[in-house]
């Protein structure tokens, strides 16, 4: 099984700032990685798919990058609404997800 | 528009069989290149696929969860069932049905989602 590890676990940064999270497969994914962000009390909402690709109706200021075993996602300047828990997803090899990485209001 | 829908029991107890139910509207599961996947999460938060079908009936497994899960689709009630076998508390969880498509777009649509305790 694929592991996907996600980093930091809470990021606490305040609207307008610059986010980047972190998302580290235990081996090669290729491009094969998807985030999601979920707010309380709803289903995930696709991001980013293929690494870098932004799903319909995601704003600009989200971005992925990254190939093999190390990802990033970033959000360029921070909107309220922009804080959740992100989660990303491999289908290499099954599927698998992270574990989360909580980015919080400072 | 794609929506879909869980409905199922929002109680079992342990070692019964869970069956859910999940609608859908604004796709076919004729159409070549779509899937519908059952992912669940727990209350701890963590993110689990468990079971895959596609528009030509080919279905795929959590290899740690294929001996207790079965899934099957009605294509003309526009339904996907998924059954899950000797339930136990630890399969406690909020379970979501998702669209997808081949070619790795992601999941682009899911279920609100529909919360199974297991309790005695």
């Amino acid at each position: 099984e694929i592991v996907l590890t996600q980093s930091p676990a809470t990021l606490s940064l305040s609207p307008g700032e610059r986010a980047t999270l972190s998302c580290r497969a235990s081996q090669n994914i290729n491009n094969y990685l998807a985030w999601y962000q979920q707010k309380p009390g709803q289903a995930p909402r696709l991001l980013i798919y293929d690494a870098s690709n932004r799903a319909t109706g995601i704003p600009a200021r989200f971005s992925g990058s990254g190939s093999g075993t190390d990802f990033t996602l970033t959000i360029s300047s921070l909107e309220p609404e922009d804080f959740a828990v992100f989660y990303c997803q491999q289908r290499s090899n099954w599927i698998t997800f992270g574990q989360g990485t909580r980015l919080e209001i400072k | 528009q794609i929506t879909l829908k869980e409905s199922g029991p929002t109680l079992v107890k342990p070692t019964q069989t869970l069956t859910l139910t999940c609608t859908f509207s604004g796709f076919s599961l004729s159409t070549s290149g779509v899937g519908v996947d059952w992912i669940r999460q727990t209350p701890g938060k963590a993110l689990e696929w468990l079971a895959l079908i596609y528009w030509n009936d080919d279905k795929y497994y959590s290899p740690s969860l294929k001996s207790r899960l079965t899934i099957t689709k009605d294509t003309s009630k526009n339904q996907v069932v998924l059954t899950m076998t000797n339930m136990d508390p630890v399969d406690t969880a909020t379970y979501y049905c998702s669209h997808r498509l081949t070619g790795g777009s992601g999941n682009a649509y899911w279920g609100q989602g529909t919360l199974v305790t297991v309790s005695s």
